[in-house]
């Protein structure tokens, strides 16, 4: 299956800004929304970021996303240490008509 | 306030069979697509299947095509999914998700707590 790539990790200092990324391809994120969901250890996922750049009701606007051609990013500024979960993108990919994740990345407030 | 309560989940044997199944409450339920989706312990999220709001469409992830069936009683306001020939790499906390729409795909917007499925004899 196809799957979409994240680094495993990403860090930054409290109040700084610390970007993601999702690569992908023409069938799914190039394609379609891209989302960006927040999970912490041993909870469920939450979306963040829905339709590549809007923000669900409750999200702040410290997370932001966008999306250029078969990838897409996710920035959290002003970071803080209740920022630190992990993180993955997901898209519909039209080949294979499954929903795809991303590999997921940490986030660490140093 | 949207609610997903997943339960079913279990110690199943290789083999044998079990069905999840989501109540879901504080929104219309039959105007809404509904997805599972799992992760498995220590491991990232996977997309298992998803189903439209009427129950007419769905799609499934390769692995488990044949094996699991999604289903919904809009009557009941419930989702399910009938697994069975249950293997070791099915062991995995399932998550029952609201889509954000009546069509399929529908992303995954709101989230259940979870149930978990273990495979093993």
């Amino acid at each position: 299956q196809s799957v979409l790539t994240q680094p495993p990790s990403a860090s930054g200092a409290p109040g700084q800004r610390v970007t993601i990324s999702c690569s992908g391809s023409s069938s799914n994120i190039g394609r379609n929304f891209v989302y960006w969901y927040q999970q912490f250890p041993g909870a469920a996922p939450k979306l963040v970021v829905n339709k590549n750049d809007q923000w669900p009701s409750g999200v702040p606007d410290r997370f932001s996303g966008s999306k250029a051609g078969s990838s897409a990013s996710l920035a959290i500024s002003g970071l803080r240490s209740d920022d630190e979960a992990d993180y993955y993108c997901a898209a519909w990919d039209d080949n294979h008509d499954l929903f795809v994740f991303g590999t997921g990345t940490k986030v660490t407030v140093l | 306030d949207v609610q997903l309560l997943e339960s079913g989940g279990g110690l199943e044997q290789p083999g044998g069979s079990l069905r999840l199944s989501c109540e879901a409450s504080g929104f219309t339920f039959s105007n809404f697509a509904m997805n599972w989706v799992r992760q498995a312990p220590g491991k990232g999220l996977e997309w298992v299947s998803v189903i439209s709001a009427s129950g007419d469409r769905a799609y499934y992830v390769d692995s488990v095509k044949g094996r699991f069936t999604i289903s919904r009683d809009n009557s009941k306001n419930t989702l399910y999914l009938q697994m069975s020939s249950l293997g070791a790499e099915d062991t995995a906390t399932y998550y029952c998700a609201r889509g954000n729409f009546d069509g399929v795909p529908a992303a995954p917007y709101y989230w259940g707590q979870g149930t978990l499925v273990t495979v093993s004899s």
